[in-house]
């Protein structure tokens, strides 16, 4: 069975590091892309960027390169996200995801990790 | 503004038929990119229902249904039953971003 497992919720100050993370079992984690996907308090959602865990190859959505980083480590089948320095405005709840690349679809989801962001 | 575009809201009785429109342009459903639709029932993950346009995963119920036109695309849901109620999203590769974006989002109500 295919199971992405994610971090616990996490209460940051703005300026803070933070680094939430997805395992993903019962399929070989090295052949799939993972993706998150942001979703802001009552908002839609946010497709924020893909890696390939066998390789590290990363894309980054435009609204989200630079202030964001993608990384996985395979030898542990687990994906990352992490931020330098949160501002309010990061408060989400975050979302990996198995992503199909050929066909650019997100077919198994975690349970999501709510980062809440304030002073 | 999304690059694709959802009503905010659609509703209907038990046993209707109602259908969750998502419009986009010549850089993503228009160019031919594929249109995948999502269930996100209140309070959880969002869940894949529909994707190729109009292919259900398996254990998706009939009931749902996809198409693609143009630059354009539908979800079907027919038979409606309480446990529809959720916000549904498509979603698609632009090529002017190089990177997939969801619809807005669609809240269906049932009444």
């Amino acid at each position: 069975e295919v199971q992405l497992v994610q971090s616990g919720a996490e209460v940051k100050k703005p300026g803070e590091s933070l680094k939430i993370s997805c395992k993903g079992s019962g399929y070989s984690f090295t052949s799939y892309w993972i993706g998150w996907v942001r979703q802001m308090p009552g908002k839609g959602l946010e497709w924020m960027g893909i890696i390939y865990p066998g390789d590290s190859d990363t894309r980054y959505s435009p609204s989200f390169q630079g202030q964001v980083t993608i990384s996985a480590d395979k030898s542990i089948s687990t994906a990352y996200l992490q931020w330098s320095s949160l501002k309010a405005s990061d408060t989400a709840m975050y979302y990996c995801a198995r992503h199909l690349g050929a066909a650019r679809i997100f077919d198994y989801w975690g349970q999501g990790t709510l980062v809440t962001v304030s002073s | 503004q999304s690059v694709l575009t959802q009503p905010p809201s659609v509703s209907g009785a038990p046993g209707q038929r109602v259908t969750i429109s998502c419009t986009g342009s010549s850089s993503n459903i228009g160019a031919g990119y594929d249109v995948h639709w999502y269930q996100q029932l209140p309070g959880t993950a969002p869940k894949l229902l529909i994707y190729g346009n109009s292919n259900r995963p398996s254990g998706v119920p009939d009931r749902f249904s996809g198409s693609k036109s143009g630059t354009s695309a539908s979800l079907a849901i027919t038979g409606l039953q309480a446990e529809d109620e959720a916000d549904y999203y498509c979603q698609s590769y632009d090529s002017s971003l190089s990177g997939s974006k969801f619809g807005g989002g669609t809240k269906l109500t049932v009444l």
